[in-house]
């Protein structure tokens, strides 16, 4: 079957520490995206990537790093100056042929700090 | 701050009426989209609009896009139980940056 895996589902992350959340995609799309989700809030843009070994920060990208080595592939890591995050991440792909980018989405990590 | 908002935040109607949310949003786009979200799962994209285009139908939705208001609107007929679900409006710059406004959340009372 086609389409976006996320994982873990759950994570636990001690303050201090950095944590990867897992992305892979087998629908052989170009772009892919990361967005945090807080309680009852809309979806924040962190990072996103247009292409292999090619990724552009979005608007709360302070605290986190990706990259983007393969196209199936677009890890996010989480580090220890992320000062608050405890919350639900979401990855995303979608193809860039044409000028219409439908994004097919993961299930979502969800990520706290203990 | 984000580029979409839709109003209102959320939305309580009874099965069978119909739904209607706005989103305004602040920049040019290519296209705007418009997404559910069951609870604590991932966005399913629902329609899509470019900017050159004013009215978008697919089965019970209809969305409406504004150019020079910067809004857009979306529409559920007749809707039923299953429509309980936040909807998201997202707006393509034409770089590939997707983002998203902060969600109506629609309960449908049986």
């Amino acid at each position: 079957d086609g389409g976006i895996t996320q994982s873990p589902k759950y994570l636990f992350r001690k303050e201090g520490q950095n944590v990867t959340l897992s992305c892979e995609q087998n629908l052989n799309h170009d772009a892919m995206y990361w967005y945090r989700q807080d309680p009852g809030q809309g979806l924040r843009l962190i990072y996103y990537s247009q292409i292999v070994n090619d990724f552009q920060k979005g608007d709360i990208a302070e605290g986190y790093s990706v990259s983007r080595e393969k196209k199936e592939s677009f890890p996010l890591t989480v580090t220890s100056a992320q000062k608050n995050p405890t919350a639900f991440y979401l990855c995303a792909s979608a193809s860039v042929e044409g000028w219409a980018t439908e994004a097919f989405f993961g299930q979502g990590t969800r990520l706290t700090v203990v | 701050s984000q580029q979409g908002e839709e109003d209102p935040q959320a939305l309580s109607i009874q099965e069978g009426e119909n739904a209607t949310m706005n989103c305004s949003y602040k920049t040019s786009i290519n296209n705007l989209q418009w997404y559910r979200q069951n609870s604590g799962r991932g966005l399913v994209h629902l329609i899509l609009i470019r900017s050159n285009e004013r009215e978008k139908h697919s089965g019970r939705l209809r969305v409406t896009l504004d150019t020079s208001k910067k809004s857009s609107s979306l529409l559920i007929t007749a809707s039923r139980a299953a429509d309980t679900a936040s909807y998201f409006c997202a707006t393509d710059d034409g770089d590939y940056k997707l983002s998203f406004g902060a969600g109506t959340t629609v309960t449908v009372r049986a």
